[in-house]
């Protein structure tokens, strides 16, 4: 059973600092997804990393993956207000199109 | 396109009564999703559905919940008879293929 493991779960962090939300995975994987969630609002997708080494970066997010130590990234550089949210990641299987959502991270940015 | 929509947004009702949940998911998306967002458990998907027709419905919790996808334009998710520990934000997602999925709104159900 695919099992995926995000860290840290909640997370505090200054304006213009920097910081990386880990997600783990426990079985091979050939996609891993990022989604954005606001209070009270929907998952609004940010990244979908397809193969080893697949890096993507929009803005002050930059996310990357590793399928050899079943590992993604999501990396925060200069962290604006903006940018508070709950962020998930999600694996999927090879000839399935079910994905299986860590916990969230929950992320505050404070001024 | 408007997204993929779901109706009602917001429901409240007492144990034991019918809940159903609507959804219209993004025109020329083959693939339809139910999850359920709880505190608790976080988001678990509860049944996708491939060209209407459902595909792995593992999550569904017990026999009071059932999902229909009627045609490639509609989808409800029903519940009977709901209980308080249904209680959750309920939000359908659609893809077309092996790519993101994009959500809709959520429907907030309270169950008394």
């Amino acid at each position: 059973e695919l099992k995926v493991e995000q860290n840290p779960l909640f997370l505090s962090m200054q304006e213009g600092k920097n910081y990386t939300i880990y997600c783990n995975y426990s079985t091979t994987s050939d996609r891993l997804y990022w989604y954005r969630q606001d209070p009270g609002k929907s998952l609004e997708s940010l990244f979908v990393l397809l193969s080893n080494g697949a890096v993507k970066q929009e803005g002050r997010l930059m996310a990357s993956l590793d399928t050899k130590a079943r590992l993604s990234t999501l990396h925060i550089t200069a962290a604006v207000h903006d940018l508070s949210a709950t962020y998930f990641c999600a694996s999927g299987q090879g000839g399935s199109e079910k994905l299986v959502f860590g916990k969230g991270t929950k992320l505050t940015v404070n001024p | 396109d408007a997204g993929v929509i779901q109706s009602p947004r917001h429901e409240v009702t007492e144990m034991g009564q019918e809940v159903t949940l609507r959804c219209k998911p993004i025109s020329g998306h083959d693939y339809l999703f139910w999850y359920r967002q709880t505190m608790m458990r976080g988001l678990e998907l509860l049944i996708y559905f491939n060209n209407n027709v459902p595909i792995d419905d593992s999550g569904m919790p017990e026999d009071r919940f059932s999902a229909k996808m009627p045609n490639a334009s509609f989808s409800t998710l029903k519940i009977q008879p709901s209980e308080p520990r249904d209680s959750a934000v309920y939000f359908c997602a659609s893809s077309p293929g092996i790519d993101t999925q994009y959500f809709g709104p959520g429907t907030r159900l309270t169950v008394l």
